[in-house]
């Protein structure tokens, strides 16, 4: 069974780096048939995918939307079997609930998530 | 980036009643559709994929249908377990990922 377990301060304050990380169990990070994304939740911006990672052949990959991918920055860290997501520049509008999800190639959606973690943004 | 509506952004229905939500894609996605339920204080959890495939585990009166732009979501006769928000979701190779803004199920 996959379970992922989030970690990272619930209050950053504007400006400053959000930073948080997701560990795995019951999968790898470096699986070549899964990716390891970051998925956010507002009120006022609903369900919004920040991106992934994920590991073909011998590399890493990294694909990120336009919204975001300025501020952005996910990746993995093998020797603890986990993955991280950080924001830059964070104001107020990026207060939200931050979740990680597993999918299983381009194609698949996400199967197994993160419990949530709201982050606060406020001085 | 393909845009995702859901409608209606919020419905009441009692126990027993058929419910029907539907998400338009603003571009066909090959059937790369899947629908969540979101509960408050839970991770989202998946129901169907590709469109019209049931995750295991869930319940038989929960299917989806469609193809290109056009999906359903149908829960055949809703249990109080069912209220929550649902999301559709498109996967579509090589863009970006999207949600819809979600359809708010309501005891009436």
């Amino acid at each position: 069974q996959v379970q992922l377990q989030q970690s990272g301060p619930g209050l950053v304050k504007p400006s400053q780096t959000l930073s948080l990380t997701c560990a795995i169990s019951g999968d790898s990070v470096s699986s070549r048939s899964c990716a390891w994304n970051w998925i956010r939740q507002s009120p006022s911006r609903g369900l919004e995918w920040l991106g992934r990672t994920y590991y073909r052949s011998t590399k890493w990959y990294n694909d990120y939307p336009v919204s975001v991918e300025s501020r952005v920055t996910i990746n993995a860290d093998t020797s603890k079997n986990q993955f991280s997501l950080q924001l830059n520049s964070v104001t107020p509008e990026d207060t939200a609930v931050y979740y990680c999800a597993r999918d299983t190639g381009t194609t698949f959606p996400f199967d197994y998530w993160g419990q949530g973690i709201l982050v606060t943004v406020s001085s | 980036d393909i845009q995702m509506t859901q409608s209606p952004s919020a419905l009441s229905a009692s126990v027993g009643d058929r419910v029907t939500i539907t998400c338009r894609a603003s571009q066909s996605i090959n059937s790369c559709l899947a629908w969540y339920q979101h509960k408050p204080g839970r991770a989202p959890k998946l129901l169907i994929y590709k469109a019209s495939n049931l995750e295991g585990g869930v319940p038989s009166r929960f299917s989806g249908s469609g193809s290109g732009t056009e999906f359903t979501l149908t829960i055949s006769s809703l249990q109080p377990d069912d209220f929550a928000t649902y999301y559709c979701q498109q996967y579509n190779s090589y863009t970006p990922i999207t949600f819809g803004q979600g359809t708010k199920v309501e005891i009436k």
